[in-house]
Parts: structure tokens; C-alpha cells; sequence
């Protein structure tokens, strides 16, 4: 059974960095063509994609984003963790860890974490 | 940026109704777009993947098409289940993006 859960502080101080863990089970994140994304969705905007990291340890960026972000793998703990420096109110909203399986899945994010409210607030 | 253009916003419909939903992305995507659905404080769902791959555990009433910059979801007979806020996505270039949504409810 495939799970993502992920884990981290609820609220964080403007200019704060933010680092968020994403556990998971039931795959291996180092297994062929897997990937994990973190995706974040402010409340009622759509979602945005915001990172992702590949089986083969390569890395991918919002391009917006991609000052402030940095994603890692630590596979004997099945955990993929985002930094997000200088967070801004604008910042605010539940961040998600998806799985992407290419070859022969879907591609697409199939598994998702229930989420983690993050609030950026003085 | 591929920017992703969905249509209506907001489709009010009831039980049976046949309803479909449409997406545009701004340049060619090849076959690399998914369908999600959402309930209020729940992640995404995956319902469609590379078009008109039907995602393993979804039912048979949801079904999509299209290519290159066009793209519909197609609910064959609404259910009372299926009432919830429906995104495409594409992910043919990164950064991978989404359409802004298209909420479904009761007329």
C-alpha cells in the first residue's frame, strides 16, 4: 500500500525558512522511473507544482520558485524533504508530496499526502 | 510557462446530466495530461492520466480526449459523489502546471 504523509511546522515567521518532510511507503524512492513532487495549493487558487525529485537523484523547479527551493532524498529513511527560504504570507498554504510513476505508470501524480497547513504569520 | 486555460469556471449540473469539461493549454503538451478531482480539505484525486488513461479504481463514467492543446473531461452520468472541483495538469514541461479549476454543483 502506497502512502505519503507529510510533516512540519504549522506556522512560520516571515522571512523564516520552512523545511517540510514528506515519509513514505510502500515504494522505494529509488525504485526505476520514480519520482516524489511537492506541490502547494493556497487556499481557493488551484494547485502549483513546485518541486520534484527523480529516482536517479535529479531535480527539477518551479522556475519562480527555484531560488528559494531546494529538495533532498534520504532513502534509508524514505523521506523527502523541501526547504523553502524567506517565506512571505504569500507563501501560505497546504503543501502536498505527490508520487510520480513513469515507465510503466501513469506519470501523473497518483499518490498524494492528506497535506500540512503551513501558515506564514508574524 | 505552459499556461492551462479550463472552461466553464463553474458548471452547475444535476444527477444524470452528461457534463463535460475542457482544457487549453497554450502550446502542445503531446499526451501528457491528467484529471483530477477534489473535495473540500482533500488532496487531489487522479481520475485520467495521458489523456484517456482511466487511473486504476475510477469509474468507467469518467473518460477524457483530446490532444496536442485541446482536452475534455466527460462525466457520462453525474453522480452525487461527483459533485467537487475538477483540474487538468499537464506535464509534458516543467514547471509542470495546472488550469485553474472548474467547480461542479447542484443546479
Amino acid at each position: 500500500q502506497v502512502t505519503l504523509r507529510e510533516s512540519g511546522p504549522a506556522l512560520v515567521k516571515p522571512t523564516e525558512t520552512l523545511t517540510l518532510t514528506c515519509t513514505v511507503s510502500g515504494f522505494s524512492l529509488t525504485g526505476s522511473e520514480m519520482c516524489v513532487s511537492w506541490i502547494r495549493q493556497s487556499p481557493g487558487k488551484a494547485p502549483e507544482w513546485l518541486a520534484r525529485i527523480d529516482w536517479d537523484d535529479e531535480k527539477h523547479y518551479s522556475k519562480s520558485l527555484e531560488t528559494r527551493l531546494t529538495i533532498s532524498k534520504d532513502t534509508s529513511r524514505n523521506q523527502v524533504v523541501l526547504t523553502m527560504v524567506n517565506m512571505d504570507p504569500a507563501d501560505t498554504a497546504t503543501y502536498y508530496c505527490a508520487r510520480s510513476h513513469f515507465g510503466s505508470g501513469t506519470g501523473a501524480p497518483d499518490y498524494w499526502g492528506q497535506g500540512i497547513l503551513v501558515s506564514v504569520t508574524s | 510557462d505552459i499556461q492551462m486555460t479550463q472552461s466553464p469556471s463553474t458548471l452547475s449540473a444535476s444527477v444524470g446530466d452528461r457534463v463535460t469539461i475542457t482544457c487549453r493549454a497554450s502550446q502542445s503538451i503531446s499526451t501528457w495530461l491528467a484529471w483530477f478531482q477534489q473535495k473540500p480539505g482533500k488532496a487531489p484525486k487522479l481520475l485520467i492520466y495521458k489523456v484517456s488513461s482511466l487511473q486504476a479504481g475510477i469509474s468507467s463514467r469518467f473518460s477524457g480526449s483530446g490532444s496536442r492543446t485541446d482536452f475534455n473531461l466527460t462525466i457520462s452520468s453525474l453522480q452525487p459523489d461527483d459533485f467537487a472541483t475538477y483540474y487538468c495538469q499537464q506535464y509534458n514541461n516543467y514547471p509542470w502546471t495546472f488550469g485553474q479549476g472548474t467547480k461542479v454543483d447542484f443546479k
